[in-house]
């Protein structure tokens, strides 16, 4: 089962900052956090990904607490072509295996003009 | 690069029939993976791959399902028989190592069984 916690759907007006809450209360000391999105019809694309501290990249922006049991993704000027489902995925380590992505059910972004 | 190359991207099949679904990942990329999304069910991890080799194949749901991968580009997912509750999206991804890097994921095959 996902480790995970996310509202089932958001609205966001266009032009403003999307965030999307996420709770992994059980995460452990060495496991990730990351984020995916699926838009409609395509596969899974990477966004970002962190550990403890905060993390910025040209899509989006990663705020973990720092008892690591929830995050929020930040995209900071949404658009009409952000609208999709956003998983929040813990990467669960297996001792020499590197680590599984298990899916949950995410958030349906829907971004409104 | 091309990204994840999958075919077919649709397949309609009867019930009973052999469906092959192909995936060819992206180059130097040593892992791959086969997911498959319903609607029920969301995304599910089937089994995936080091170096050809079959690592994990706890998540193919039975032994009608098998998937092989006889080179570093190119992997099959076989169903045979195929039923009707094996349509679903099937997902193929690849990547470059299983530590913290990203899985880069294929546009999918949709398969519908009659």
């Amino acid at each position: 089962d996902a480790k995970t916690t996310q509202p089932t759907s958001m609205d966001c007006a266009e032009g403003r900052a999307a965030n999307l809450p996420c709770n992994h209360s059980t995460i452990s000391g060495n496991e990730y956090v990351y984020w995916y999105r699926q838009i409609h019809s395509q596969g899974p694309q990477y966004i970002i990904h962190g550990l403890k501290n905060n993390e910025t990249n040209e899509m989006a922006s990663l705020i973990i607490t720092e008892d690591r049991k929830s995050s929020t993704l930040i995209l900071p000027h949404a658009t009409l072509r952000d609208t999709a489902v956003y998983y929040c995925i813990v990467r669960v380590q297996i001792y020499n295996q590197g680590g599984k992505l298990i899916f949950g059910q995410g958030t349906e972004l829907s971004v409104k003009p | 690069d091309a990204g994840v190359i999958q075919s077919p991207r649709h397949e309609v099949t009867e019930m009973g029939q052999e469906v092959t679904l192909r995936c060819k990942p992206i180059s130097g990329h040593d892992y791959l993976f086969w997911y498959r999304q319903t609607m029920m069910r969301g995304l599910e991890l089937l089994i995936y791959f080091n170096n050809n080799v079959p690592i994990d194949d706890s998540g193919m749901p039975e032994d009608r399902f098998s998937a092989k991968m006889p080179n570093a580009s190119f992997s099959t997912l076989k169903i045979q028989p195929s039923e009707p509750r094996d349509s679903a999206v099937y997902f193929c991804a690849s990547s470059f190592s299983f530590g913290t890097e990203t899985q880069y994921f294929g546009p999918g095959t949709r398969l519908l069984v009659l």
